[in-house]
């Protein structure tokens, strides 16, 4: 099983800032990598798909980075809508598994 | 506009099963990979198993034996059903279909084991 590790657990930033969320796999998952944004009482949504493609319908001031076993979402520029929990998941190998997830709060 | 209507008992008794019924509306999926993903109070996020446009179903290794996932692609509806239920097994449950760029969730079930 792969196991992601997500960090930071936690994160507050003020708009305007940029920040980094990382996820590491214990293996080589190539890039089937997917970041996902989930607001509470909301469903999750996909913002990166395979690592680095941007879904359409995602502000650019999101991107997505990495290969293999590390992988970076990035939020430049922040908004305070952007306040949100956000996770990685492995879809390379079974059984899929999830980040730890990080709380980004905007200040 | 695609939503996922998830619905099924919220309150369970040890070693009843979990049902759990998910909806799609707004498109047709029979294409795609359907799952169910679960989060236990104040935990990450565990994959359940899926169900892809063949049938053929995967599961999560400590889940097999007690999951089983089916999906009715003429209601474009996805089923859940765990067995043996547990209060390990208390936690929030969503639904999922994805394929390509298209990646749908549902807003989540809370599902309580308790005597």
């Amino acid at each position: 099983e792969t196991t992601l590790t997500q960090s930071p657990a936690f994160m507050s930033a003020t708009p305007g800032d940029k920040v980094n969320i990382s996820c590491k796999a214990s293996q080589d998952i190539d890039d089937d990598m997917n970041w996902y944004q989930q607001k509470p009482g909301e469903a999750a949504i996909l913002i990166i798909q395979e690592a680095s493609t941007l879904v359409p319908g995602i502000p650019p001031r999101f991107s997505g980075s990495g290969y293999g076993t590390d992988f970076t979402l990035t939020i430049n520029n922040i908004e305070s809508e952007d306040a949100a929990y956000y996770f990685c998941l492995q879809h390379d190998n079974f059984p899929y598994t999830f980040g730890q997830g990080t709380k980004l709060e905007i200040k | 506009q695609v939503q996922l209507q998830q619905w099924g008992a919220g309150l369970l008794k040890p070693s009843e099963t979990l049902s759990l019924t998910c909806a799609v509306y707004g498109g047709s999926f029979s294409g795609y990979y359907w799952s169910w993903i679960r989060q236990p109070p104040g935990k990450g996020l565990e994959w359940i198993g899926e169900i892809n446009r063949s049938g053929s179903t995967n599961y999560h290794p400590s889940l097999k034996g007690r999951v089983t996932i089916s999906v009715d692609t003429s209601k474009n509806q996805l089923s859940l059903k765990l067995n043996s239920v547990t209060a390990a097994d208390t936690a929030v449950y969503y639904c999922r279909v994805a394929g390509g760029v298209l990646d749908y969730w549902g807003q989540g079930t809370l599902v309580t084991v308790s005597s």
